[in-house]
């Protein structure tokens, strides 16, 4: 089965400008989930959505990040506007059931703010 | 407080030795990943393991859930096996309602 689609897979954009990260997970996983890995750290969950609606959003910076899954199938993140600590790797996640069971996680976006 | 201690923190190691990297959770939890990183991003999912041991290949996972304690071992290391290795569980501060808590990770490097 295909994986976990991410793109782009480099970015590098100065700081207060826009960007925006896709995801497309695996056929049938209703859940995906948005993870930020910053260098040196463990991925740190920001998103996490149960088909088309959010589940956990307690760690999102809300006042520049947003992330939709209009559909159910594939979610977008943006960054608006980004600041220098906002470099990292953004990881989309996605799960056939809400639970530990069966992560695939995308590449990665990695993302530089200069 | 950290949840999770992974250690060691890195690990360089010859080709063929036999590799252990240990993980430390603080928290009830009902099941531990282990996955492996690449540089470049990509995570793969390793093992999910709630109990007792599993072994896949080389590779073999052992985890005590009384005691808060997992170990991933590596058998005849190879050059390929350099990754980031990361322990994870389900919830805790950093996982919200289902997404996963992670450790810092393992960086490991297996020289030929």
């Amino acid at each position: 089965e295909a994986g976990v689609a991410q793109s782009p897979r480099y970015k590098i954009i100065e700081k207060r400008q826009s960007v925006a990260f896709w995801c497309n997970p695996i056929s049938g996983h209703a859940t995906l989930y948005w993870y930020q890995q910053i260098l040196g750290q463990g991925p740190k969950l920001l998103i996490q959505f149960q088909n088309n609606g959010v589940v956990d959003d307690s760690q999102l910076p809300k006042d520049r990040f947003s992330a939709e899954r209009l559909k159910g199938v594939d979610s977008t993140l943006k960054i608006q506007p980004a600041k220098l600590e906002d470099s990292a790797v953004y990881l989309c996640a996605s799960s056939l059931v809400r639970g530990p069971y069966g992560y695939t996680f995308g590449s990665g976006t990695r993302l530089t703010v200069v | 407080k950290n949840e999770v201690e992974q250690s060691p923190q890195n690990l360089t190691a010859q080709e063929g030795e036999f590799i252990t990297i240990n993980c430390s959770y603080s928290v009830g939890i009902s099941a531990l990943h282990w996955l492996q990183q690449h540089p470049g991003g990509g995570i793969v999912s390793l093992f999910m393991l709630s109990s007792g041991k599993k072994k896949h290949g080389r590779l073999i996972a052992t985890i005590n859930i009384q005691e808060k304690h997992s170990s991933l071992h590596i058998t005849a290391s190879h050059p390929r096996d350099s990754a980031v290795y990361i322990c994870a569980f389900l919830g805790g501060s950093g996982g919200g309602a289902d997404g996963l808590t992670f450790g810092k990770g393992t960086h490991l490097i297996i020289q030929p």
